[in-house]
């Protein structure tokens, strides 16, 4: 069974600076893809990044890259220069290539930007 | 391109009544899934259809059904609600069922079961 860990209910930051929410998963299959969702109070998830487990590199997609540690089993994601609109709650998911393709969420983590 | 679409956004039913939610994928998307979301228990799985066929389901009760159509357009059933049916549904789509990593969400219906 695969398994998502997310260990920072809530976090803060200051405006402009960097934050780095944690996630650690569990799988034993090979091929996989690990996600990054924002939702904020609104409801909706939205999409922020994904990192897929044969990928060398790690993913950014503008101001948000994905620290990637294969071995460690471990995927944080990494916001840069934190604007207001960046408090919401984060979920890291995983996903298997094989079987059943659904997401396997974490349980999320609250990003409060201070101004 | 529009986004995935649900309604109605806002639900309010009395235990034992069924209730359908709507989910509208973007064009040409031809995969949709359904997730749960509680305070108790998190996001949940619920089930997935692909071109009209159920490939994947959760682990929840037979309660819940789905089904999709040759548009792509899904829906999902509750029948006999319970309080604790209460929760935000979401509805992803992604562009094929199998290779394609990028699942889309719609703003979710929010169910409140008294």
């Amino acid at each position: 069974a695969q398994k998502i860990t997310q260990t920072q209910p809530g976090m803060f930051v200051q405006e402009k600076e960097a934050v780095t929410l944690d996630c650690t998963y569990d799988t034993s299959d090979p091929s996989y893809g690990l996600f990054w969702y924002k939702q904020p109070s609104s409801g909706e998830m939205i999409f922020l990044i994904y990192q897929g487990s044969y990928d060398q590199q790690n993913a950014t997609e503008g101001r948000y890259s994905l620290n990637f540690q294969k071995a460690r089993k471990s995927a944080n994601l990494v916001i840069s220069a934190s604007q207001l609109g960046d408090s919401a709650m984060y979920f890291c998911a995983l996903k298997m290539d094989t079987g059943r393709r659904a997401l396997t969420f974490g349980s999320g983590t609250r990003l409060q930007v201070q101004p | 391109k529009a986004g995935v679409t649900q309604t109605p956004r806002y639900l309010i039913k009395t235990r034992g009544q069924q209730v359908t939610l709507s989910c509208s994928p973007i064009s040409g998307h031809r995969s949709v899934s359904w997730y749960q979301q509680t305070p108790g228990q998190g996001l949940q799985f619920l089930f997935e259809y692909f071109s009209e066929t159920q490939r994947n389901k959760g682990n929840f009760p037979g309660r819940f059904s789905g089904r999709q159509f040759s548009n792509s357009r899904s829906e999902m059933n509750v029948s006999t609600l319970e309080l604790g049916d209460s929760a935000l549904y979401l509805c992803a789509s992604s562009l094929v069922g199998t290779g394609g990593y990028e699942q889309y969400f719609g703003p979710g219906t929010r169910l409140t079961v008294t």
